[in-house]
């Protein structure tokens, strides 16, 4: 079984301040993890994944990802704020090859930049 | 990156009609696609899995008769929202692998349906 963890239903920071999302899992085997990105009534976008290549994985938007098993972290952090990243986020795990299992989500932290 | 689309973006309805939502693979053939039901200031909800021509695996807690999927191709799959209320106002939204490209079994998602029911 799988699950994640995101500490904290809302984050807020000062436009041009670290921004640190964090996100913790649990799996039983070796995990794909997955950030997305949701802006108001739109669908999820992904930001970045993690796919046992790599741990620290670059994305979008200047966005970037650690994966630490020691740690079971895989926390989203951006050197500098920007009034549009303004959003939701979303932690998500899922098993390498799981095929048609679905991914875990975690359930979101709300993303405000302040001016 | 791969594109699934929605249909429609919005609808309201009323009380007791039915709104079928669509969830299209635009560049590629989906075998399997997920529906996930998103309240306000919440996280997303798994409803259901639908397969390509067979029938879909539902949720625990999720009504099959209320929530009717078909995936009838490899490029499209219906949510039948049937007898509407406005308990079933919700934003509704789509995802599907890619199977050929995998890429990390990534899931693509669609822009998602509001559906609000009066």
């Amino acid at each position: 079984a799988q699950s994640v963890t995101q500490l904290g239903s809302h984050v807020s920071v000062s436009e041009g301040a670290l921004v640190l999302l964090r996100c913790n899992y649990s799996s039983s085997v070796p995990p794909y993890l997955f950030w997305y990105v949701q802006y108001p009534n739109q669908g999820l976008q992904l930001l970045l994944k993690y796919t046992s290549a790599a741990t620290l994985v670059k994305g979008i938007n200047g966005f970037e990802a650690e994966f630490k098993k020691s740690e079971t972290s895989f926390h989203l952090t951006k050197p500098s704020a920007h009034m549009s990243d303004a959003a939701e986020y979303f932690c998500a795990v899922s098993a390498p090859n799981s095929g048609n299992t679905p991914l875990v989500f975690g359930k979101g932290t709300r993303l405000s930049v302040i001016a | 990156g791969a594109v699934v689309s929605q249909h429609p973006s919005w609808v309201i309805c009323k009380s007791g009609t039915s709104v079928k939502i669509e969830c299209r693979s635009l560049d590629f053939q989906a075998t399997t696609m997920f529906w996930y039901r998103q309240f306000p200031k919440q996280s997303l909800m798994l409803m259901a899995t639908s397969n390509e021509g067979s029938k879909a695996t539902y949720e625990q807690g999720v009504e099959k008769d209320k929530f009717l999927i078909n995936h009838a191709s490899l490029t499209l799959s219906t949510l039948t929202v049937t007898s509407a209320h406005p308990e079933d106002s919700s934003f509704y939204i789509c995802s599907a692998r890619d199977p050929v490209l995998r890429v990390g079994d990534t899931q693509y998602f669609g822009p998602g349906t509001r559906l609000t029911v009066l």
